[in-house]
């Protein structure tokens, strides 16, 4: 376990809805990243938040957007969903920002569109 | 987009044989990393080597980088039942500090 929850485990919806997911960071991490992961394929980044502000963003529409709170957990929002949205979502939490600091992840969200 | 591809996409061996698995990436790196995810689950962080090293080793696993050839390969010895994973290697670009996966291996080893 690395002490990344994330929120909900599995979660249905319908296109054209939005959905929010929620991560907890490791105690004492202030950088999280979120990753989206379609079946049979690697993760891609979508954004990273380092102390509540955005620091960096994959090739995502604005459709796809996060909080980073005061505790430093996280959230993804994403609107207007659609079917090629359905993936497994990851978090992951640093302790500080920079190149080689590793990352620990959480389990991940499902998520189902229909 | 995938920074990188890993060959072979799926490796079957028996217990005690070694795995070998290999990952090519595009652009210049900082550092490359290698990750193990069980069954859609999470990713567990098994190893990273720095642009200036060439080998590294944890464990049973060694891990390979080739920086003229844009490649790096990780060997797992005396494989295990519990081995059994996708791997995937990430890199961070010399520009940023945001991973990049490849496409990932799947390793079954059989008991």
């Amino acid at each position: 376990e690395t002490g990344v929850t994330q929120s909900p485990t599995h979660l249905i919806k319908t296109r054209g809805q939005q959905v929010t997911l929620r991560c907890s960071s490791q105690s004492g991490h202030n950088t999280v990243s979120w990753y989206q992961q379609a079946l049979g394929q690697g993760p891609q980044f979508i954004f990273q938040y380092y102390r509540e502000e955005e620091n960096g963003r994959g090739n995502f529409p604005p459709r796809f957007s996060g909080l980073q709170f005061p505790n430093y957990s996280s959230e993804l929002n994403v609107n207007a969903l659609e079917l090629d949205d359905s993936a497994l979502y990851l978090c992951a939490s640093s302790p500080r920002l920079g190149q080689g600091v590793e990352a620990f992840f959480g389990q991940g969200t499902r998520l189902t569109v229909v | 987009s995938q920074q990188g591809e890993e060959d072979p996409q799926a490796l079957s061996i028996q217990e005690g044989e070694n795995a070998t698995m290999n990952c090519s990436y595009k652009t210049s790196i900082n550092n490359l990393q290698w990750y193990r995810q069980n069954s859609g689950r999470g990713l567990v962080h098994l190893i990273l080597i720095r642009s200036n090293e060439r080998e590294k080793h944890s464990g049973r696993l060694r891990v390979t980088l080739d920086t003229s050839k844009k490649s790096s390969s990780l060997l797992i010895t005396a494989s295990r039942a519990a081995d059994t994973a996708s791997y995937f290697c990430a890199t961070e670009p010399y520009n940023t500090d945001k991973l990049i996966f490849g496409t990932g291996t799947r390793l079954q080893v059989f008991p």
